[in-house]
């Protein structure tokens, strides 16, 4: 099977500063990554996804890195804002192509200081 | 509509009573899917239908029962539960079972079973 971790339950910082979120996976065959945001009381919500044929993807203010050779995953997150504190799962599909099984990692608290 | 709508929001049963949590999506996905989050865990998979059968049971108690009427519905009969499956239970939903458009999950329902 799959599992999923997350180097950090916690990461603090400075309103302005980047952050970097990191994840590892275990399933050399996992081939889609998302990155999720929950807020308190809110189903997750999708920041950014990236394919097993990629190895860096870039939204607005977010940059997903995947590498496969150590399976890491990484999200970072430019000018950090307050409203960016949340909890950060990231999660991996794992198994055949029509079972769609997506398994989280156990998550990482952001704080933003102001 | 890119939304994914469970109803109720928030569920206070005895272990004695049945009731029902819904889900439905209208953007034309053909994969549904029931997640359990435990407080300050990650999402943890319980089923998985694809194109409306079942695909995936993770070995969940027959206490609790899915169903999908149609491809836009998707239900979770409850019938006595106990007070540890008090949680957050979330629907997800994607296009297909082997494409993916980002898992959209919707806000859950907050289950407590008393």
């Amino acid at each position: 099977g799959e599992s999923v971790g997350l180097h950090l339950p916690t990461l603090s910082v400075q309103e302005g500063d980047n952050s970097i979120i990191n994840c590892a996976y275990s399933n050399s065959a996992s081939d889609y990554f998302i990155w999720y945001k929950q807020e308190s009381g809110k189903g997750p919500q999708f920041i950014i996804d990236i394919r097993s044929n990629m190895d860096k993807r870039q939204g607005q203010r977010v940059t997903v890195l995947l590498n496969k050779t150590v399976k890491h995953l990484s999200l970072q997150i430019a000018a950090t804002q307050p409203g960016d504190s949340a909890v950060y799962f990231c999660a991996v599909r794992t198994g055949s192509s029509n079972t769609g099984k997506l398994i989280f990692g156990q998550g990482t608290t952001l704080q933003v200081k102001p | 509509d890119t939304e994914v709508t469970q109803t109720p929001k928030h569920l206070v049963m005895g272990m004695t009573n049945k009731k029902s949590l819904k889900c439905e999506q209208h953007m034309g996905h053909r994969a549904m899917y029931w997640y359990k989050q435990k407080a300050k865990k990650p999402p943890e998979l319980m089923f998985v239908y694809s194109y409306e059968k079942l695909s995936i049971n993770e070995s969940v108690p027959s206490r609790f029962s899915p169903e999908c009427p149609n491809s836009s519905l998707l239900n979770l009969h409850l019938h006595a539960l106990q007070p540890e499956d008090s949680a957050l239970y979330l629907c997800a939903s994607i296009l297909r079972s082997d494409r993916e458009y980002g898992y959209t999950f919707g806000s859950g329902t907050r289950l407590t079973v008393v």
